[in-house]
């Protein structure tokens, strides 16, 4: 069983902070997806990254797959209220073969931005 | 398009009740899944489905299941509740195309207590 740990569970900064969320495993995904969930709703889809040591800017977010593809993080610069939510990150099994889609969820870190 | 639509919002179930968790996509998605989300656990796969007529388990299966009659449903069936299935459930659908094209999306979600 592939496992994905993101650290910190929780993160509560002030607006204009910078932030970064890790998700660790030891084991080899083909692609890592980074979700964010706002309360009621359902994940939404922030990004894929696909190879080992890509970088991905979103905005204020930069998302980055490491080399190995075991790990990514996820960078927030000068954080504001709007960024407030769950934030998940998600692998697809390097499997070879058919995965249908199905992903492994890391826990999620709660972040909490305050004016 | 609706996209991803779940009903109901909210149950309180008692201890040994059954109930059907709808889900329904018009995006034409082949895929579907069904997770749950407990607090600090990130989400769970219980089932998924690669079309209609086609299911298959997935890590957490056991107190529930699955049928798909048709591309746009995909019913969730909980037997005998018990208050472990206390949780929120939420319905995805996707193309299946794999990464990085892939993206699930994700419906609103069912908030489940067993008591």
């Amino acid at each position: 069983t592939q496992l994905l740990e993101q650290s910190p569970q929780f993160l509560s900064i002030q607006e204009g902070e910078n932030l970064t969320v890790y998700c660790n495993s030891s084991s080899v995904f083909s692609s890592l997806q980074w979700y964010r969930q706002e309360p009621g709703e359902g994940p939404v889809l922030l990004v894929t990254v696909v190879t080992g040591g890509e970088v991905k800017k979103l905005k204020r977010l930069t998302f980055q797959f490491g080399d190995a593809r075991k790990d990514s993080s996820l960078h927030i610069t000068a954080a504001q209220p709007g960024d407030t939510g769950l934030y998940l990150c998600a692998g697809a099994p390097n499997a070879g073969g058919t995965s249908y889609g199905k992903l492994t969820f890391g826990q999620g870190t709660i972040l909490t931005v305050h004016p | 398009n609706a996209g991803v639509t779940q009903t109901p919002k909210f149950r309180i179930l008692k201890i040994g009740q059954s109930m059907t968790l709808q889900c329904a996509q018009d995006m034409n998605h082949n895929y579907m899944y069904w997770y749950r989300q407990d607090p600090g656990m990130g989400l769970k796969l219980i089932y998924y489905s690669v079309g209609a007529g086609i299911t298959d388990k997935g890590e957490v299966p056991n107190g529930y299941n699955v049928s798909r009659s048709t591309t746009e449903d995909f019913p969730l069936r909980l037997e005998l509740a018990a208050p472990s299935q206390t949780s929120v459930y939420f319905c995805a659908s996707g193309r299946g195309l794999g990464p990085p094209q892939e993206t699930q999306y994700f419906g609103p979600g069912t908030r489940l207590l067993v008591l």
